[in-house]
């Protein structure tokens, strides 16, 4: 079956960075794009950004702009999010969730496998 | 980027209400839009996508509609287990964006 399961909880100071990693399992790894959702304490879901895991290439919300970046180990099947400078704005709970496009009228893009998500806590 | 604005924010309904939760997206996105539950310590689950598409595994009281900019999530006769907080979202273009939520609590 698939799962998506990621790295336990962090906590780091202000300034410093984190990695966050997302092990998945179950399907073939370089068909799916991986997105990753973050949610502060309290508050919705955040778009982060998006990896192709069969390319590498990456895309992400304009707000994390020089401060995020996301990577996979095929040999792993694992994928990494690492953000830099922390703050206590980035505070939050970070899901990885896989993405499946469907072949049937209507098309769909769901996330339709997420990780258990990771606590990072931003904290002096 | 697309705007997602949800309504309510959160609404109290009893078990066996009907439930309307609406969606409206900034811009016309089609098709694309997906809603998510999400309850208290857990990630979210797809419940419907394609705007009316239900999620194998769901059961049938959740249904969605609209196309465009105008969505809606209803739930008929509400189950203890159906409250929790509700978003949509737009798959049509990055980012990703999500509506800010709806908390559906117990009367």
């Amino acid at each position: 079956q698939v799962q998506l399961v990621q790295s336990g909880a962090e906590v780091k100071k202000p300034g410093a960075s984190v990695k966050v990693s997302c092990k998945t399992s179950g399907y073939t790894f370089t068909s799916y794009y991986i997105h990753w959702v973050r949610q502060a304490p309290g508050q919705g879901l955040e778009w982060v950004g998006i990896i192709n895991l069969s390319a590498g290439s990456i895309n992400f919300a304009q707000e994390f702009q020089g401060r995020v970046m996301m990577t996979r180990d095929t040999s792993t099947s694992t994928v990494y999010m690492e953000l830099s400078s922390l703050r206590s704005e980035d505070t939050a709970v970070y899901y990885c969730a896989r993405e499946v496009q469907t072949t049937m009228i209507p098309v769909g893009r769901l996330f339709d496998y997420w990780g258990q998500g990771t606590l990072v806590t931003v904290s002096s | 980027d697309i705007q997602m604005t949800q309504s309510p924010s959160s609404l109290s309904a009893s078990v066996g209400d009907r439930v309307t939760i609406t969606c409206r997206a900034s811009q016309s996105i089609s098709s694309y839009l997906n809603w998510y539950q999400q309850k208290p310590g857990k990630a979210p689950k797809i419940l419907i996508y394609a705007a009316s598409t239900l999620q194998s595994g769901v059961p049938s009281r959740f249904s969605g509609s609209g196309s465009g900019t105008d969505f809606t999530l209803t739930i008929n006769s509400l189950q203890p287990e159906d409250f929790a907080t509700y978003y949509c979202q737009q798959s049509y273009s990055t980012p990703r964006t999500f509506g800010q939520g709806t908390k559906v609590e117990i009367k």
